[in-house]
């Protein structure tokens, strides 16, 4: 069964504080590895998608990395208005035809100005 | 272009009730999947619909079903509601496998 572990939780920065926040899987094999960035009340808003170990994609100030066995979100010199929950989630190629996603529990990001 | 959009946004039904909701994806998109998402389980996998056929089902009851029509929109039914059915419900489209989803906004569903 394929499993998708997010930490930590809940994560509280300071404006301009890098981090990283991980995700680690176990799927049969990876077909996709997605990022998600989820605001109170909205649907995920999607953000990156990774294929293979070594790949790497870029928006504004964050980072996506990916090796084997999990994948890293880098947060540099964030703002107040990074502040959401930031979800991970792997599509597995041995699950036939079909688009479903496993997705982890979600870390919650608060940066305080 | 256009995102998913879903109705309605909020619902609130009583227990043993039955409720649709309706799922619209981006034009193009031929792959609806849905969601449950809950403060204790996080988001769940519902069921997902390729050309009108259902090509994989999370581990629901079968009180929760679904439909896709030729124009690629979805509806979801959940009958017998239970307060346990309380949780926003997700609905995301894609072009194709390993493409990414793009979520709708959610519907709101409360049961008393």
């Amino acid at each position: 069964e394929d499993q998708v572990t997010q930490s930590p939780e809940a994560l509280r920065l300071q404006e301009g504080e890098s981090s990283s926040l991980n995700c680690s899987y176990t799927v049969s094999g990876l077909r996709g590895l997605f990022w998600y960035r989820q605001d109170p009340g909205k649907g995920p808003e999607f953000l990156f998608t990774l294929y293979s170990a070594g790949e790497e994609k870029e928006k504004e100030r964050l980072k996506a990395t990916l090796t084997k066995k999990e994948s890293f979100l880098h947060i540099t010199a964030p703002k107040p208005e990074d502040s959401a929950t930031y979800l991970c989630a792997v599509q597995d190629l041995r699950t036939g035809a079909n688009s479903k996603l496993t997705f982890g529990k979600g870390i919650t990001l608060s940066v305080r100005p | 272009k256009a995102g998913v959009t879903q109705t309605p946004r909020y619902l609130i039904k009583t227990r043993g009730q039955q409720v649709t909701l309706s799922c619209s994806p981006i034009s193009g998109h031929r792959s609806v999947s849905w969601y449950q998402q809950t403060p204790g389980q996080g988001l769940q996998f519902l069921f997902e619909y390729f050309s009108e056929t259902q090509r994989n089902k999370g581990n629901f009851p079968g009180r929760f079903s679904g439909r896709q029509f030729s124009n690629s929109r979805s509806e979801m039914n959940v009958s017998t509601l239970e307060l346990g059915d309380s949780a926003l419900y997700l609905c995301a489209s894609s072009l194709a496998d390993g493409y990414e989803q793009y979520f709708g906004p959610g519907t709101r569903l409360t049961v008393t």
